[in-house]
């Protein structure tokens, strides 16, 4: 069963705006990973944070986890039409078990 | 050139027909992984190999089988392919975590499988 949950499905916005995804899961992780796919093609590791961690930035992307609500929400600010892609969360569960368990993905449009 | 390969791209096939996907990495990495896509459904995991002498079974498993010929190439095969296995394929390779333990993934460009 998948444990990652995102939130919203979908997403459009403007170029320049903010763009906020929501990831939750239900069991103790080690770490929870973000990754993007443009259509139809692999996906691309993002950031990573820890279960330790509570804030990550790289570039124009913030990361946040919540361990007590078993919650991640990537910050994407100022975003560009080429930002348009779909993003999993991707959380490591304890025990460090070497898999990774994707959610569903948000998928983001950025209209020019 | 590409750390992780897929082959082919695309592949369209008939009911019952064997079909191999394989995957090739320069990454060096021990473990490697093969996922499905469906619309809505993110990714699942198939089957997994954290050395040449190991593999694991993944969530969904039923009517899949891999080998790891070496610790670059990870194939899958679809005995007797049926129309519900028409997904998206994907190879993924990590290295073996040590104490920081990363997971990190990397992908291979996919697989488009449709079995008619």
């Amino acid at each position: 069963s998948q444990q990652g949950e995102e939130d919203p499905q979908a997403l459009s916005i403007q170029e320049g705006e903010n763009a906020t995804m929501n990831c939750s899961y239900k069991t103790s992780i080690n770490n929870l990973q973000w990754y993007r796919q443009n259509s139809g093609r692999g996906l691309v590791h993002l950031i990573l944070i820890r279960s330790n961690e509570r804030e990550k930035h790289s570039g124009r992307l913030r990361v946040t986890l919540d361990t007590s609500k078993k919650s991640s929400s990537l910050l994407i600010t100022a975003s560009r039409a080429a930002d348009t892609a779909s993003y999993f969360c991707a959380t490591a569960p304890s025990g460090n078990t070497g898999k990774l368990i994707f959610g569903q993905g948000t998928t983001l449009q950025v209209k020019p | 050139d590409a750390d992780v390969t897929q082959t082919p791209r695309n592949r369209i096939t008939k009911t019952g027909k064997r079909i191999m996907l394989e995957c090739s990495q320069t990454k060096g990495h021990d473990r490697m992984y093969w996922y499905r896509q469906d619309p809505g459904l993110g990714l699942r995991l198939i089957y997994y190999s954290f050395d040449v002498k190991d593999i694991n079974k993944g969530e969904i498993s039923d009517g899949y089988s891999v080998s790891r010929q070496a610790q670059a190439k990870f194939s899958l095969s679809l005995e007797s392919a049926i129309p519900n296995q028409t997904a998206l394929y994907f190879c993924a390779t990590s290295e073996l975590a040590g104490l920081t333990g990363t997971d990190t993934q990397y992908f291979g460009p996919g697989t488009r499988l449709t079995v008619l």
